[in-house]
C-alpha cells in the first residue's frame, strides 16, 4: 500500500488565485511529521511547511499553509495569490515512528502550473 | 543561511567505474540522507547515517553502495561499479532530529545528476 497518496498529477490555477495540492498518508502511528517540498525545473528540492502529528494548529509559512486533517489522515498544501515562480513539483512526505531521524516517504508528486 | 552542498553538480560516467558523490551537510546537523530520484520519478530513500554509522538502508542500498563520513564536514555515497539503472538525481540531506518541533526537517542539496553510459 502507497503511504503517501497524492492523487492529482497535474494542476493549473490562474496568477494570483489560491490553490491547494492533495495529500493522504497512510500510517498506524502516533508520532509523526509531514512536510512539502517544491522541486522546480531546476532540479532542486526546497523545504515548504512542516507539520507535526502533535501540532493542533495548522501549519502556515507565507503563502503556503497546510490543511491538516487527522482524522482523514489528509495533509493538503495551500498557496494563496499564486505566482508564476510557483510553477514546479510539488512532494509531500512523512517521517513516521517515534525516531525523529526517520527518513522519508515521498508521495508521486504534483506538478502545478500557473497561467498568466 | 547555511545550507547543504554537493559536488559535482553532474556526473557521467562508463558502465562499471566507481563514482563517489560528495555532500556537505549543515554544519549543527546531526542524521544525514541520501535520496535518488530518477527522471521522472518520485525520491526515493536510500540511506541515513548518524553517529558514523549506518542507521537505515532501504532494498535500493546494496552491496554496490557505501557512505563514509571520512571528516568532520564531507559525507559521500560511493556506488562501486555503477549500472545504467544507477543514472539518478542523486540528493544528500541532513537534520537536526532533535525532538523540539520542526527539527526532523531535512534540508536537501542541490542534488548530483549522475548519468551512466
Amino acid at each position: 500500500a502507497q503511504k503517501i497518496t497524492q492523487t492529482q498529477p497535474g494542476m493549473f490555477v490562474q496568477e494570483k488565485e489560491a490553490v491547494t495540492l492533495d495529500c493522504t498518508y497512510d500510517t498506524s502511528d502516533q508520532s509523526y511529521g509531514l512536510f512539502w517540498y517544491k522541486q522546480p525545473s531546476s532540479g532542486e528540492m526546497i523545504f515548504l511547511i512542516y507539520q507535526g502529528s502533535y501540532d493542533e494548529q495548522n501549519a502556515t509559512e507565507g503563502r503556503y499553509s497546510l490543511n491538516f486533517q487527522k482524522a482523514r489522515k489528509s495533509a493538503n498544501l495551500v498557496i494563496s495569490a499564486s505566482q508564476l515562480g510557483d510553477s514546479a513539483m510539488y512532494f509531500c512526505a512523512m517521517r513516521e515512528g517515534i525516531d525523529y531521524g526517520q527518513n522519508f516517504v515521498f508521495g508521486p508528486g504534483t506538478r502545478l502550473s500557473v497561467l498568466p | 543561511e547555511p545550507e547543504v552542498t554537493q559536488t559535482p553538480s553532474h556526473q557521467v560516467t562508463q558502465m562499471g567505474q566507481e563514482v563517489i558523490l560528495r555532500c556537505v551537510p549543515i554544519s549543527n546537523h546531526l542524521y544525514f540522507y541520501w535520496y535518488r530520484q530518477i527522471l521522472g520519478q518520485k525520491v526515493e530513500f536510500l540511506v541515513s547515517f548518524y553517529n558514523n554509522e549506518i542507521s537505515e538502508k532501504s532494498e535500493i542500498f546494496d552491496d554496490q553502495f557505501s557512505v563514509e563520513r571520512p571528516d568532520g564536514s564531507n559525507f559521500t555515497l560511493k556506488i562501486r561499479s555503477t549500472k545504467l539503472e544507477d543514472s539518478a538525481m542523486y540528493f544528500c540531506a541532513s537534520s537536526e532530529a532533535g525532538q523540539a518541533r520542526g527539527q526532523e526537517t531535512q534540508y536537501f542539496g542541490p542534488g548530483t545528476r549522475l548519468l551512466v553510459l
